[in-house]
């Protein structure tokens, strides 16, 4: 079946380091993938997306490349702040529109 | 602001009970999704729900069951509690159209913790 393995955390950065969090998966087919990101005491948000190879999405200064050769969507930063640290989910979505999460990777970003 | 919204924040309950969830979707939305987040794991996904039809479940048991009204809130129904059972409930609310799901936006979740 279709699932997502991340890097497991906790990753601890300082500010304006370089962040990368590497996520890959197996899946049938094409599927739509995601990043969410988990702040302190709030519910999931979306943070980017990517529905077709070589897609790159991005936000807030965040982007990830589907890439379908190597079956990755790593998550980059050029250069992290204090409130980037929360627990960021790499995650796909295949036919079924079901969301298949990784295990999550906790950020900590030091002043 | 996603506009989901869950209740209760919290919840105790004792194993063997039986336990509801509430979650309000938001405006426009038809469908809603659960899932359940054990701590430090990814959440996983329950089932769905769309025009108060059950659209799809993930491997869990029959003792988990769901309801959605016509006003596109939802419940999570969980009988015969488990200790396993604790977990961050969250529910998910998007619009399904012309065989698109569309972006969900999840609620900020209910924390379970079953004794």
């Amino acid at each position: 079946g279709n699932s997502v393995t991340q890097m497991e955390g906790p990753v601890t950065l300082s500010e304006e380091a370089f962040l990368t969090i590497n996520c890959t998966y197996t899946a049938t087919g094409y599927p739509s993938l995601f990043w969410y990101v988990q702040y302190p005491g709030e519910g999931l948000q979306l943070l980017l997306k990517a529905t077709k190879a070589d897609d790159k999405g991005s936000n807030k200064g965040f982007e990830a490349t589907y890439r379908k050769e190597t079956t990755s969507f790593h998550l980059e930063k050029g250069s992290v702040q204090v409130s980037d640290s929360a627990v960021y989910f790499c995650a796909l979505s295949g036919r079924d529109d079901k969301i298949i999460f990784g295990k999550g990777t906790r950020l900590h970003i030091l002043p | 602001e996603t506009g989901v919204t869950q209740s209760p924040t919290h919840l105790i309950k004792t194993r063997g009970q039986q336990v509801t969830l509430r979650c309000s979707s938001q405006s426009g939305h038809n469908t809603v999704s659960w899932y359940q987040q054990a701590l430090g794991q990814g959440p996983q996904f329950i089932f769905q729900y769309y025009r108060e039809e059950e659209n799809g479940r993930g491997n869990f048991p029959p003792r988990f069951s769901g309801l959605q009204f016509p006003n596109y809130s939802s419940e999570l129904n969980v009988n015969a509690l488990e200790l396993d059972d604790s977990a961050l409930y969250l529910c998910a609310s998007s619009t399904l159209a012309g065989g698109v799901l569309y972006e969900q936006y999840f609620g900020p979740g209910t924390r379970l913790t079953v004794t």
